[in-house]
């Protein structure tokens, strides 16, 4: 069975801070990977993705992803109250389906 | 670009009756998704759609739920009859399609609860 974690948290981080998602996975053939952000009661919204190994940046938000090593990580430069929410990891291999993690939560207190 | 729609918003139901949720996708988008998310936990497929055929619903319980997506578009999700364990956020999502790049877009939710 193809598993995604993550650590449920919540993860606390002061304002300003860089905020550091983990996410591991167990398919290797697992071929892109997705962030969500979802704000309570709210239903999932896509952030960014990435397929290949090394960064990608966008904006404050950086995916990492490191296929040896199974995980992909979010970092959020500058965190903000504003981006306290669950984020969801997903992954997607050969059935091109992705599938989600339970999702950390986030809290940025000023 | 309107988002994907999905109503009821809210339903509460007795234990054995029936209930039914509607989603209309982002217009263009060929793939349609049904989740099921409990508190706590990432969305689990239920079902997905390429345009009116169901591909994938090996996690559909069949016995009480049905779904359908007439003329590729909209799509209705039923269980007949509810139970309590039912009880979760009902999300319906669409995309482009299923390659590397291509993200969900998520609809409101159906939050059910069975009593």
């Amino acid at each position: 069975q193809k598993e995604v974690e993550q650590n449920s948290g919540p993860l606390s981080v002061p304002e300003g801070a860089i905020a550091s998602l983990n996410c591991t996975y167990s398919d290797r053939g697992s071929q892109s990977f997705f962030w969500y952000r979802q704000y309570s009661g709210k239903s999932p919204e896509l952030i960014m993705f990435i397929y290949s190994n090394g960064d990608k940046e966008d904006g404050r938000f950086t995916a990492q992803l490191n296929k040896a090593s199974q995980y992909v990580s979010l970092l959020i430069r500058d965190s903000q109250p504003s981006d306290s929410a669950t984020y969801l990891c997903a992954v997607k291999g050969g059935s091109y389906i992705p599938t989600f993690g339970r999702g950390t939560s986030l809290i940025v207190h000023p | 670009e309107a988002g994907v729609v999905q109503s009821p918003r809210y339903k509460i139901i007795e234990k054995k009756q029936p209930v039914a949720f509607w989603c209309n996708p982002i217009s263009g988008h060929n793939t349609l998704y049904w989740y099921l998310q409990n508190l706590g936990q990432g969305p689990e497929l239920l079902i997905r759609y390429e345009n009116e055929e169901a591909v994938d619903d090996s996690q559909l319980p069949k016995d009480r739920f049905s779904a359908e997506r007439l003329k590729g578009v909209d799509s209705t999700l039923k269980i007949q009859p509810a139970e309590l364990g039912d009880s979760a956020v009902y999300l319906c999502a669409s995309s482009h399609g299923t390659g590397e790049g291509d993200g969900y877009t998520f609809g409101s939710g159906t939050r059910l609860t069975v009593v």
